[in-house]
């Protein structure tokens, strides 16, 4: 099982619209969850953190499951500027360290007008 | 935006060539890494540092080598360019350690011809 798995889309939805993403991690160890967002050819850039309480920010809402290890995140009334690839970043730690962030492959995002 | 920048920000080189890419940092963030991306790839870690001449290995250290001699600077060299390292490298700062948010600079695009 890879150590984070996302579907890669492409997503294509029309403004206004809700769209969901999960991720799968592997680890269950993992303490650090998060989700990034990377515009073409720009670098990642933190969205939000995930919280095991869930947390929202405006029109974004990241939960978690440990249970079934997976983090999601929601986005409301979709924005034409919401398109970009999103990443999700989980810790992986083998034992005896913090571990290091491990980057899923991104699902893609596109909201048309 | 976090003070990150990196250079050069496109380069070209030929394969056996030393190249060496500088990272450096205005928000003095103990941790620095660097980060490679491919396409079908997340991104995966080179190597890191936790400190001034304090560096480890990550996922795909292999052929590439680090340099941390200031709280602000790293710097990752390649000591013969090969055309598999051809890629877009992000460094990335974090101030609390390897398992919490990570800044990205704006990355550097290195073709090995």
């Amino acid at each position: 099982r890879k150590e984070v798995e996302q579907d890669p889309g492409p997503f294509n939805v029309p403004e206004g619209a809700t769209v969901a993403f999960n991720c799968t991690y592997s680890n269950s160890a993992s303490q650090s969850f998060f989700w990034y967002r990377q515009d073409c050819r720009k670098e990642p850039k933190l969205l939000m953190s995930v919280y095991s309480s869930g947390n929202e920010d405006g029109r974004f809402t990241a939960q978690l499951n440990r249970a079934s290890q997976y983090i999601s995140l929601l986005i409301r009334d979709s924005k034409l500027s919401d398109s970009a690839t999103y990443l999700c970043v989980v810790n992986i730690n083998y034992g005896g360290s913090q571990g290091n962030l491990i980057f899923g492959k991104g699902t893609k995002l596109s909201v048309k007008p | 935006d976090a003070g990150i920048t990196q250079s050069p920000r496109h380069k070209v080189t030929e394969t056996g060539t030393p190249v060496t890419l500088r990272c450096h940092q205005t928000e003095n963030h103990r941790y620095m890494y660097w980060y490679r991306q491919d396409p079908g790839h997340g991104l995966r870690l080179i190597h890191y540092s936790y400190g001034v001449k304090d560096t480890d290995k990550g996922e795909v250290s292999d052929g590439y080598s680090v340099s941390r001699s200031k709280t602000e600077d790293f710097l990752l060299t390649l000591e013969s360019a090969t055309s598999s390292q051809t890629s877009v490298y992000f460094c990335a700062i974090s101030e609390f350690g390897q398992a919490y948010e990570q800044y990205f600079g704006p990355g550097t695009r290195l073709t090995v011809t």
